[in-house]
């Protein structure tokens, strides 16, 4: 079965500082890997996504992602960090194959930006 | 906003109440999946509908039930309801016609409390 882990619970950056979002994987076969963003009080918002080819994907907001096949990771990244940035992340993972096309997500990341 | 619509927001009930869940997918799209997010099992797949016939389960309980009508519209219907019921409830959608690499847009969710 597949699952994805986000190791830390929360991650607290400075405004203007790079940030960085862990998430590592456990799938069979090539995986279709996302991050989405929830902000209080709101649904899930899609940042961006990796089915296959370049492994840095560019997606909202100025994030991007890597994927890392040796290391079985999908680490979402941005450069310099908003106060506005501050919500609540999760990675998932949707494994190659079979019927249906549910997600499974990690258990979420707070990140904190402060000014 | 992601185009798909739920409602209500906001749902407060007794335990052994039933309730209806509603969602109306983005325009076009096929496929309407269910999530649940609690604070001790995070997010949680449940079920998939594509085009009005269900396409995969997740970890859905023989308390719960869905259907997706002609117009694509869903519900999520839970009975019996029990303390541990309480949660959000998630509606997502995409187009449904290359499964694999979709995207599935959520929803602002269903807060359910249920006393």
């Amino acid at each position: 079965a597949q699952s994805v882990a986000q190791p830390e619970d929360q991650v607290n950056v400075a405004e203007g500082n790079p940030l960085t979002v862990k998430c590592t994987y456990s799938v069979s076969g090539n995986p279709y890997l996302f991050w989405y963003v929830q902000y209080p009080n709101r649904g899930l918002q899609f940042l961006l996504k990796y089915i296959t080819g370049d492994n840095l994907v560019k997606g909202s907001y100025g994030f991007e992602a890597e994927f890392n096949k040796s290391q079985t990771s999908f680490h979402l990244k941005k450069p310099s960090a908003l106060v506005s940035d501050s919500a609540l992340y999760f990675c998932a993972v949707r494994p190659p194959g079979g019927a249906g096309n549910m997600l499974t997500f990690g258990g979420g990341t707070r990140l904190m930006v402060k000014p | 906003d992601s185009g798909v619509t739920q409602t209500p927001k906001h749902l407060i009930t007794a335990t052994g109440q039933r309730v209806t869940l509603r969602c109306s997918p983005r325009s076009g799209d096929l496929s309407v999946y269910w999530y649940q997010q609690s604070l001790d099992q995070g997010l949680q797949f449940l079920i998939q509908y594509y085009n009005g016939e269900e396409r995969a389960k997740g970890n859905i309980l023989e308390r719960f039930s869905a259907q997706q009508f002609p117009d694509l519209h869903s519900e999520l219907n839970l009975s019996s309801l029990e303390l541990g019921d309480s949660a959000l409830y998630f509606c997502a959608s995409s187009v449904g016609r290359s499964i694999a690499q979709e995207t599935q847009y959520f929803g602002p969710g269903t807060r359910l409390l249920v006393l």
